[in-house]
């Protein structure tokens, strides 16, 4: 069965700071994994996910993830953060081998972004 | 291209009420899926489609709960004689349902259950 753990349900950054975002998952299989963020009253948008090739992967607005087998953790991070970034994140894990391929979220991480 | 889109966006129904959820997915994508979100949580898997076919509902959290899609593209959460837990966003995903491919979400509809 997969799971997945988000460490810090709030995190607050300044804007231009260093963004990390913890995401440790579990899974019996090799995962797939992915980080959607979730604006107010939206759905969840795609940022990024590893599907097994790169284990360090880019996404959008500048957002990337390293995947670490050893430390069964998928932390999300951003250089610098912009206010726009201020948003609900997900990380999100899927077993690679089963048809279905239905998501296992986390709780969520809240971001704040302080001017 | 249009993206998923789902209604009404926003529900109110009192205890004992049936509702009807209606999901349209992005055009020519093969897998549909239902998840529940709670307030503060993550979202829950539901149920999952692959074309007209219904292959998991492990996720229906009871028998008043149920999804259909007959012809493959729009599909319907239904849930009878609503509760106040039943209170949540409902969110659909599509897929191409081609190799592994992400997850792409509506807006989800808001229901609230007086």
């Amino acid at each position: 069965a997969q799971s997945v753990t988000q460490l810090g349900s709030h995190v607050s950054v300044s804007e231009g700071a260093l963004v990390l975002l913890r995401c440790n998952y579990s899974s019996s299989v090799p995962p797939y994994l992915f980080w959607y963020v979730q604006y107010p009253n939206q759905g969840l948008q795609l940022l990024l996910k590893y599907t097994s090739a790169a284990t360090l992967v880019k996404g959008i607005n500048g957002f990337e993830a390293e995947f670490k087998k050893s430390e069964t953790s998928f932390h999300l991070t951003k250089p610098s953060a912009h206010m726009s970034d201020a948003a609900e994140y997900f990380c999100a894990v899927s077993e690679s081998q089963t048809g279905a391929n239905n998501l296992f979220f986390g709780t969520g991480t809240r971001l704040t972004v302080i001017p | 291209g249009a993206g998923v889109s789902q209604s009404p966006r926003y529900k109110v129904a009192k205890r004992g009420q049936d509702v009807a959820l209606r999901c349209d997915p992005i055009s020519g994508h093969v897998s549909l899926f239902w998840y529940q979100q709670a307030l503060g949580q993550g979202p829950e898997f539901l149920t999952y489609f692959q074309n007209e076919a219904q292959l998991d509902k492990s996720g229906l959290p009871s028998d008043r709960f149920f999804a259909e899609r007959p012809e493959g593209s729009v599909s319907t959460l239904k849930i009878q004689r609503t509760q106040q837990e039943d209170s949540a966003v409902y969110l659909c995903a599509s897929q191409t349902g081609e190799g592994w491919n992400a997850q792409y979400f509506g807006p989800g509809t808001r229901l609230t259950v007086l």
